[in-house]
């Protein structure tokens, strides 16, 4: 257990609908990270926060798809009319900056979209 | 943002060590080397990390070249546990942002 926490672990859904993961970081940590990662493949960035701020998305955040931390403390990501293509497992990190220091994943959320 | 390369796949003895190796010849003085591995299922677990040194801890131990441009994870002993994908990530600090590749599956045969 690295102290990050995601909920759901699983989600099944159905296409076009709209699915909201949550992720509770190590209380003190100031930066927030989420990935998408498919079968095979190394997890691929999406955005991150530091503080609630959200500094940077990824071309591959779709305008389905927001991300918040509000208070700067946990975080939601959510996905608006879901498609098959948004089937991966959706992991969270969070870290301490500025420190050269280990970023802690959470054990994901993995959805599948009949 | 600088890329590293992982041999796909390697193979290893249970108890004998394992050398697994990562190129990032673009690296920039700044950016810290640190390596992941992935079990199925599950998010990565940090493993180690360096700047210019070689580094030691409980799991592993980290051997960077002298120009920085590659380095080595190496397993003392595998063990049937250490099967997983192994990441070799580069962190730029200010961004302190991880560009994962696709790793190195080590399966460790009994």
């Amino acid at each position: 257990d690295t102290g990050v926490s995601q909920d759901p672990r699983h989600k099944i859904t159905k296409r076009g609908q709209n699915v909201t993961f949550r992720c509770d970081p190590i209380s003190e940590h100031n930066r927030l990270y989420w990935y998408r990662q498919t079968l095979g493949q190394g997890p691929e960035f999406l955005t991150y926060f530091q503080n609630e701020a959200q500094l940077e998305k990824s071309r591959l955040l779709s305008d389905r798809f927001s991300a918040e931390r509000p208070k700067g403390s946990f975080s939601t990501l959510e996905i608006q009319r879901t498609e098959q293509g948004d089937s991966a497992m959706y992991l969270c990190a969070s870290h301490m900056i500025p420190s050269e220091a280990e970023q802690f994943f959470g054990p994901g959320t993995r959805l599948t979209v009949l | 943002d600088a890329k590293t390369t992982q041999p796909n796949s390697m193979e290893s003895n249970e108890e004998e060590p394992v050398h697994l190796p990562c190129n990032h010849s673009t690296i920039s003085g700044t950016d810290y080397i640190h390596w992941y591995r992935q079990l199925p299922s599950q998010g990565p677990e940090y493993v180690i990390h360096g700047l210019t040194s070689n580094v030691n801890n409980r799991m592993a131990s980290l051997a960077i070249a002298e120009d920085r441009k590659s380095s080595t994870l190496i397993l003392h002993r595998a063990t049937l546990r250490d099967a997983a994908v192994y990441y070799c990530i580069l962190l730029t600090s200010g961004t302190y942002k991880y560009i994962f590749g696709t790793g190195t599956r080590l399966k460790v045969l009994a």
